[in-house]
C-alpha cells in the first residue's frame, strides 16, 4: 500500500523568501499526486496534480511542484511567499484500490510566514 | 455556483447523542466521501461512496454510520458508540472517469465538539 510521508510538520519562513515544502511517497507505479492547501477553519482547496506528461507542474497562487519519479517525492515550492501563504498544506497520492481509487494523504505541513 | 455544502458549521453533542452531520454537493459527482481531522493527524477516511445505494469503510468507521439514497447527499451520522467524536469533519467528492484518477473538491467542514 502507499504511504506519503511530508518530511517537515512546521516550515517558518520570512514573507519575499523562497520555500519549498517535501513529499516523499512509496510506490512509483502509476503514480498520481496532489498538493492541497487548507486555511484555518476551512476546507480543502486544490493547488496543482500531476497525472503525466511534463515533470514540472505549475498551480495556483505561485506555486508549483516537481515529480521526481527516481527519488519518489514530489516537493512544493514557491519562489517568493506572502503572508497569505500561510496555512496547512497537504501532500496527496492517488492509489488504486479494487475497482476504484482513493487518495492517500500526508500528515500535513504548517506553512508559518512571519513578516 | 456549484459546490460542497455541509452544515452546519459548528455543533455540539452531548455525551451519548447520535448527531448527524449533512453533505449535499451540486457538482453532479459521483463519488463522495468523509474525513476526520485532528490536529497533526492529517485526514483519516471514515467512509466513502462511489455510487447511489452503495458505500464502504474507510480507515476509521467503528462509531460513524453512513447513507446515499440520493446522489447530491451524503449525510453522516457520529453515533453514542464513538468514543473521541470531538474532531473536524470534512466531506469531499470527486467525479468518476474511466481512465486515471480525479481530485477532490472539498466542503468547509464541520467543527463537532463533545460537551
Amino acid at each position: 500500500a502507499q504511504s506519503v510521508t511530508q518530511l517537515d510538520s512546521q516550515v517558518p519562513v520570512f514573507e519575499e523568501a523562497p520555500v519549498e515544502l517535501r513529499c516523499n511517497y512509496s510506490s512509483s507505479v502509476s503514480v498520481y499526486l496532489f498538493w492541497y492547501v487548507q486555511y484555518p477553519n476551512q476546507g480543502l482547496q486544490l493547488l496543482l496534480k500531476y497525472l503525466s506528461g511534463s515533470t514540472l507542474v505549475k498551480g495556483i497562487n505561485g506555486f508549483e511542484a516537481e515529480f521526481n519519479k527516481s527519488q519518489t517525492s514530489f516537493h512544493l515550492r514557491k519562489p517568493s511567499v506572502h503572508i497569505s501563504d500561510t496555512a496547512e498544506y497537504f501532500c496527496a497520492v492517488s492509489e488504486r484500490a479494487g475497482n476504484n481509487r482513493k487518495l492517500i494523504w500526508g500528515l500535513g505541513t504548517s506553512l508559518a510566514v512571519n513578516p | 455556483d456549484g459546490g460542497i455544502t455541509q452544515s452546519p458549521k459548528y455543533l455540539f453533542r452531548k455525551e451519548g447523542q447520535n448527531v448527524t452531520l449533512s453533505c449535499e454537493q451540486n457538482l453532479n459527482h459521483d463519488a463522495m466521501y468523509w474525513y476526520r481531522q485532528d490536529p497533526g493527524q492529517g485526514l483519516r477516511l471514515i467512509y466513502y461512496s462511489q455510487i447511489v445505494n452503495d458505500f464502504q469503510k474507510g480507515d476509521i468507521a467503528e462509531g460513524y454510520s453512513v447513507s446515499r439514497e440520493k446522489k447530491e447527499s451524503f449525510p453522516l451520522t457520529v453515533t453514542s458508540a464513538q468514543k473521541n467524536p470531538t474532531a473536524f469533519y470534512l466531506c469531499a467528492s470527486s467525479p468518476k472517469r474511466a481512465q486515471g484518477p480525479t481530485e477532490a473538491f472539498f466542503g468547509q467542514g464541520t467543527r463537532l465538539t463533545v460537551v
